[in-house]
């Protein structure tokens, strides 16, 4: 088990660029989920995938924003013609699905900056 | 709309001082109630599952239970390396995780 692996760690951006992160999950974890976290919040909940089906977006979710899970295994994260307001940590977490409730895994982030 | 809240937002101790964080939510139906640590700069870090009533699970100086509406993160002689800030999530019938703003806990030497 060698955890969530996020990259990259830190991205500073100017703002109306395209941004994408990348998200390792476990291996063995079927569904892969994207939080964004604002400083003195929780994680905010983006998206989810089980295998590489997306299966639930947030309402919240701009139309700028995309992200994808081909095969199944890693998934990447995608925001357009960023904002300020997307400055934040993109939290990446992994668990199994199954008969009993698997807690999330979470990768240390990318914390973007947005000028 | 599941919702998370917890209290108090942040928490000063001093080492050996013990205490108890809130978390209380309201969930169309819960699957199970996480507790997380989260230190700066990193990913949040699980510590407990809870999933019924009346359950407790205990780890070190960390024991979290749990009622109908709300769950406890209790803190027992609390060490300087217990300082961190403590969410509480829930995990409802969709596949979602809602979670609370969290606690800022810190322990003075």
């Amino acid at each position: 088990d060698t955890g969530v692996s996020q990259n990259p760690r830190h991205k500073i951006t100017k703002r109306g660029q395209n941004v994408t992160f990348r998200c390792d999950p476990i291996s063995e974890h079927n569904r892969l989920y994207w939080y964004r976290q604002t400083l003195g919040q929780g994680p905010e909940f983006l998206t989810y995938f089980q295998n590489e089906a997306q299966l639930e977006k947030s309402r919240l979710l701009s139309d700028r924003f995309s992200a994808e899970r081909p095969k199944g295994s890693f998934s990447t994260l995608e925001i357009q013609r960023t904002e300020q307001g997307d400055s934040a940590m993109y939290l990446c977490a992994s668990s199994l699905s199954g008969g009993g409730y698997s807690p999330l895994h979470f990768g240390n982030g990318t914390r973007l900056t947005v000028t | 709309e599941d919702q998370v809240t917890q209290s108090p937002e942040a928490l000063r101790l001093q080492e050996g001082e013990s205490s108890s964080l809130n978390c209380s939510y309201t969930v169309s139906g819960l699957r199970g109630l996480f507790w997380y640590r989260q230190d700066p700069g990193k990913g949040p870090e699980f510590l407990f599952t809870l999933y019924s009533a009346g359950e407790e699970k205990e780890k070190e100086r960390l024991k979290a239970t749990l009622t109908k509406k709300e769950s406890f993160l209790h803190i027992t002689a609390p060490k300087p390396e217990d300082s961190a800030t403590y969410l509480c999530a829930v995990h409802n019938y969709g596949q979602n995780f809602v979670f609370g703003p969290g606690t800022r806990l810190s322990v003075l030497p």
